[in-house]
C-alpha cells in the first residue's frame, strides 16, 4: 500500500446508524486531516491532528468524532447524521514543520445519509 | 481572514488548445504558501505544486506551467496542448497559519471544472 487510503469508498446509511470511516497513511507523515466536500461548496477542513493531538477543530457537530490511535490512523466516527451531511470526506497527511509541506490527499469516502 | 477565489467554475476546451485556470488569493501573513490540487472523477486530490510567497519566479513542469504574481495576488495555472485526461476539477489553495507549529490549515478555492474535448 502506497499514500493515503481510505475504506470504504462508499457508505450509505440511515440517520440513527452508527458508521466510523477509515483512513490510513503509509507516508510517515504525523500530522492528519478530515475535509468534507459538498456540491458546490469548497473544501471544508474538519479536524486537524498533529502528533496524535487534536489541534483544530473547526465547530463541527459532535454527531462527527474523530480519533486518531496513532500517526498512521485517523477515524472519523459518525452517529445520529442528517441527510445535509452527506458528501464525500476526504482524509489527507502531511509532516509537520511548516506550512510549506503539501498534504497528500486518500480517494475519499462518499457518504449518502438517507 | 484568507481567501482564495476561482472565478471560472468551469471550462470547457477542445483538445490541444490552451487554457488557463485563474486563483486570486487574500491574505495579511507575508509568508504564506499556494498550492494547485487537480481532483479527478476517482476523487482523490492528486498535488501538483507547491510556491511559497517570496517566491515569485514562475514554473513549468512539461505542459503545465504557474504564474504567481504578488502585486495582483494571483496563482495563475496554464496547460499548453490540453489532452483530454487532463479533464478534472482543479483546486488552488493557501496555507493559514496555524496557532500550532506544524498542522497547516488550507483554504481552498471553489475549484474549476475543466473538460478537454477530444
Amino acid at each position: 500500500e502506497t499514500g493515503v487510503t481510505q475504506t470504504p469508498r462508499h457508505l450509505v446509511m440511515g440517520m440513527t446508524n452508527k458508521k466510523s470511516l477509515k483512513c490510513e497513511q503509509h507516508l510517515g507523515h504525523n500530522a492528519m486531516y478530515w475535509y468534507k466536500q459538498s456540491a458546490k461548496k469548497p473544501l471544508e477542513l474538519m479536524f486537524v491532528y498533529s502528533l496524535e493531538e487534536r489541534v483544530e477543530n473547526n465547530s463541527v457537530p459532535s454527531r462527527f468524532s474523530p480519533e486518531c490511535p496513532n500517526s498512521s490512523h485517523l477515524f472519523l466516527h459518525l452517529h445520529t447524521l442528517q441527510p445535509e451531511d452527506s458528501a464525500l470526506y476526504l482524509c489527507a497527511s502531511s509532516q509537520e514543520g511548516g506550512a510549506s509541506y503539501e498534504q497528500y490527499f486518500g480517494p475519499g469516502t462518499r457518504l449518502t445519509v438517507t | 481572514a484568507q481567501k482564495v477565489t476561482q472565478a471560472q467554475t468551469e471550462i470547457s476546451v477542445v483538445e490541444k488548445e490552451d487554457v488557463t485556470l485563474d486563483c486570486v488569493y487574500e491574505t495579511r501573513d507575508t509568508t504564506y504558501y499556494l498550492f494547485w490540487y487537480k481532483q479527478p472523477p476517482s476523487g482523490e486530490l492528486v498535488f501538483l505544486i507547491r510556491r511559497n510567497s517570496f517566491d515569485e519566479q514562475n514554473e513549468i513542469s512539461g505542459r503545465y506551467s504557474w504564474n504567481f504574481q504578488k502585486s495582483t495576488s494571483s496563482f495563475n495555472f496554464t496547460i499548453t496542448a490540453s489532452q483530454v485526461v487532463d479533464s478534472a476539477v482543479y483546486f488552488c489553495a493557501l496555507s493559514e497559519e496555524s496557532p500550532t507549529q506544524g498542522a497547516q490549515k488550507l483554504v481552498f478555492g471553489q475549484g474549476t471544472r475543466l473538460t478537454i474535448n477530444p
